[in-house]
């Protein structure tokens, strides 16, 4: 069946550092693929989505290109701050019917000033 | 912006009783679920509701479990008699559609069973 699979965390820099948090996923059809963030105490917020293949979906610094040939989509961010400590998801949504997300482990970023 | 609120926060409840999560969807989203987050485990789909009806739902969504949109705004999850197990985070979500359309999440109900 269909699963994403995220590193391990957790991940911690410091201020200003480059930020990667790699996903990879697999899927049978064509799925559009996702990063949610949850900061403490908080329910889960869309980060960013790309829907095919090529795609690089962006959002307040974050990038992530989806790569078919890789079946991945890694988050990347190439300055954090101390405010971007958070448990970051990556997810998938198959094409077809079904409506379902199907999220990885979560991994948690801690950035120190 | 519009967002989706869940209440309570945290419930506790002794096994075996009945718990109903409440949740108000984003008003002009069509498509509702649940989710739910087991400490230290994945965030995992419970059921999806569309047009009064469910439209997915994951073996994890037996019996015990039902789903219901009793007005014009709230959803709700029930759970019949709880056990151990069901302690967990759980989500509700909603969306305008399908496809592509991103799926907006509530702050969740953090459910404890004794």
């Amino acid at each position: 069946g269909d699963s994403v699979t995220q590193m391990e965390g957790p991940v911690t820099l410091s201020e200003e550092a480059f930020l990667t948090i790699n996903c990879t996923y697999t899927a049978t059809g064509y799925p559009s693929l996702f990063w949610y963030v949850q900061y403490p105490g908080e329910g889960l917020q869309l980060l960013l989505k790309a829907t095919k293949a090529d795609d690089k979906g962006s959002n307040k610094g974050f990038e992530a290109t989806y790569r078919k040939e890789t079946t991945s989509f890694h988050l990347e961010k190439g300055s954090v701050q101390v405010s971007d400590s958070a448990v970051y998801f990556c997810a998938l949504r198959d094409g077809g019917a079904t409506n379902k997300l199907i999220f990885g482990t979560g991994t948690l970023l801690a950035v120190q000033p | 912006e519009p967002e989706v609120t869940q209440t309570p926060s945290h419930q506790v409840t002794q096994m075996g009783q009945e718990v109903i999560l409440r949740c108000v969807p984003i008003s002009n989203h069509l498509y509702f679920y649940w989710y739910r987050q087991i400490l230290g485990q994945k965030v995992e789909f419970l059921v999806s509701f569309y047009n009064n009806e469910i439209s997915e739902k994951s073996e994890i969504f037996d019996d015990q479990f039902s789903v219901e949109r009793p007005d014009g705004s709230n959803f709700t999850l029930k759970i019949r008699s709880t056990k151990l197990e069901d302690s967990a985070m759980y989500f509700c979500a909603s969306s305008f559609g399908m496809s592509n359309q991103p799926q907006h999440f509530g702050d969740g109900t953090r459910l404890s069973i004794l």
